[in-house]
């Protein structure tokens, strides 16, 4: 149990481009999501924390006009890079969690490259 | 800020071997800690957890205590085989917000 995907598994596309990355619960309701970054050989980095039907809660120095963040319903939460440039090519993860509990479940993660 | 340190890998052992990964915290107040493991090609699992001193968490053979004198939360494993090859991420939580903050991971290669 507690599953969750992401899609696409790895996505390239021309700087300027938007993308955008879809985070599922397949077996229970998330009611927090949380979107990472994780760079070659460092750690995951938060970027924002989600609460469906609310606005995202970003970290600082994570820019929300770019990282669009979307919860639209307890199973869902989309990430969408706006006007992608190189600098943003990533690894990022999701994760959900339910109930106000501290354990988070991980989705496999997206690699975004921006040519 | 509140921050995690954990040992640079890679670290190959042989099978059966004895593992030790170090984990260090700093944090303003008393965190959960938190051992998660990525196997190749999956998401993040959590492997086990201790929300306060002295708490051992243990799952699958691997075991790590929550020492706030010393700010650790070593994991620590008797044998490990082959098929633990993975990275390991040390986490800490602050009770009121539920965000993990992670350690850089050290990856872990046991060959047969």
């Amino acid at each position: 149990g507690a599953v969750v995907s992401q899609h696409p598994s790895w996505v390239i596309c021309k700087s300027g481009t938007s993308v955008k990355i879809e985070c599922r619960s397949l077996d229970f309701q998330a009611t927090t999501m949380f979107w990472y970054r994780q760079f070659p050989k460092q750690s995951l980095m938060l970027m924002a924390t989600s609460n469906e039907g609310s606005k995202a809660t970003y970290e600082q120095g994570v820019e929300k006009d770019k990282f669009l963040i979307n919860h639209a319903s307890l199973t869902l939460s989309t990430l969408t890079v706006t006007s992608a440039h190189p600098e943003d090519s990533s690894f990022y993860i999701c994760s959900a969690s339910y109930g106000g509990t501290d354990t988070q479940y991980f989705g496999p993660g997206t690699r975004l490259t921006v040519l | 800020g509140d921050s995690v340190t954990q040992m640079e890998g890679p670290v190959t052992l042989s099978e059966e071997a004895f593992l030790t990964i170090n984990c260090t915290y700093t944090a303003t107040g008393y965190p959960s800690l938190f051992w998660y493991v990525q196997y190749p090609g999956e998401g993040l699992q959590l492997l086990l957890k201790a929300t306060k001193a002295d708490d051992k968490g243990s799952n699958k053979g691997f075991e790590a205590t929550y020492r706030k004198e010393t700010t650790s939360f070593h994991l620590e494993k008797g044998s490990v085989q082959v098929s633990d090859s993975a990275v390991y991420f040390c986490a800490l939580m602050m009770d009121s917000s539920y965000k993990l903050i992670f350690g850089s991971g050290t990856r872990l290669l046991v060959r047969p």
